[in-house]
């Protein structure tokens, strides 16, 4: 059973950085690409990142771009976002998703772990 | 990037069939057949319940279809069971730099 389980969310002040991990488990890590999706309160779900299998391409929403880094270990099929210039806006959950095998759409999606920026 | 457009809520009784629209662009929907529909929950995470366009992972009930005609993707859902009720979204590649483009979301409400 593909499960995937994200953990680090938290509390920040605008300005400060978090780290979010996601352990992946019930399928090959390394064959996959990955992704981080969220959501603001209330509000609709937007693409954040994605990652391929090896960790050799990175993509981002332009407005996390210069801030956010995705990363990948896939010794211990984890993944990883660093987040640093917190804003205010950013203030979301965030789900670790899996890439589908032979599409392009989100297929697994772990529970989510909630960011909230704020003084 | 704008998001697709979705009615905000959709209604129906227990088995009737209901059809949520997504409306997007040639850059998103209009361009690619990687539209896909996710369901999800008060407070858990969204599901796969359509990709491709017309493609039900396994798993789903075949009482989820999806459909596309120009730049305007259809999820129906057949038989309205009282599980059904949560938000859905659509969602597309896009040409755009943002990759990915999720719809504004509807609210199903089973009556």
């Amino acid at each position: 059973e593909v499960q995937l389980a994200e953990s680090g969310g938290g509390l920040v002040q605008p300005g400060g950085s978090l780290r979010l991990s996601c352990a992946a488990s019930g399928f090959t890590f390394s064959s996959y690409w990955m992704s981080w999706v969220r959501q603001a309160p209330g509000k609709g779900l937007e693409w954040v990142a994605n990652i391929k299998e090896d960790g050799s391409e990175k993509y981002y929403v332009d407005s996390v771009k210069g801030r956010f880094t995705i990363s990948r270990d896939n010794a211990k099929s984890s993944l990883f976002l660093q987040m640093n210039s917190l804003r205010v806006e950013d203030t979301a959950v965030f789900y670790c998703a899996r890439l589908h095998s032979t599409s392009i759409v989100f297929d697994y999606w772990g529970q989510g772990a909630l960011v909230t920026v704020s003084s | 990037q704008s998001a697709l457009t979705q009615p905000a809520s959709v209604s129906g009784s227990p088995g009737q069939s209901i059809t949520i629209s997504c409306t997007g662009t040639s850059s998103d929907v209009g361009a690619f057949n990687y539209v896909s529909w996710y369901q999800q929950h008060p407070g858990k995470a969204p599901k796969l319940m359509i990709y491709d366009v017309n493609t039900r992972p396994s798993g789903v009930s075949n009482r989820f279809s999806g459909s596309k005609s120009g730049n305007t993707a259809s999820l129906t859902i057949s038989g309205l069971q009282a599980e059904d009720e949560a938000d859905y979204y659509c969602s597309s590649y896009t040409t755009s730099r943002t990759l990915y483009v999720f719809g504004t979301g509807t609210k199903v409400t089973v009556l």
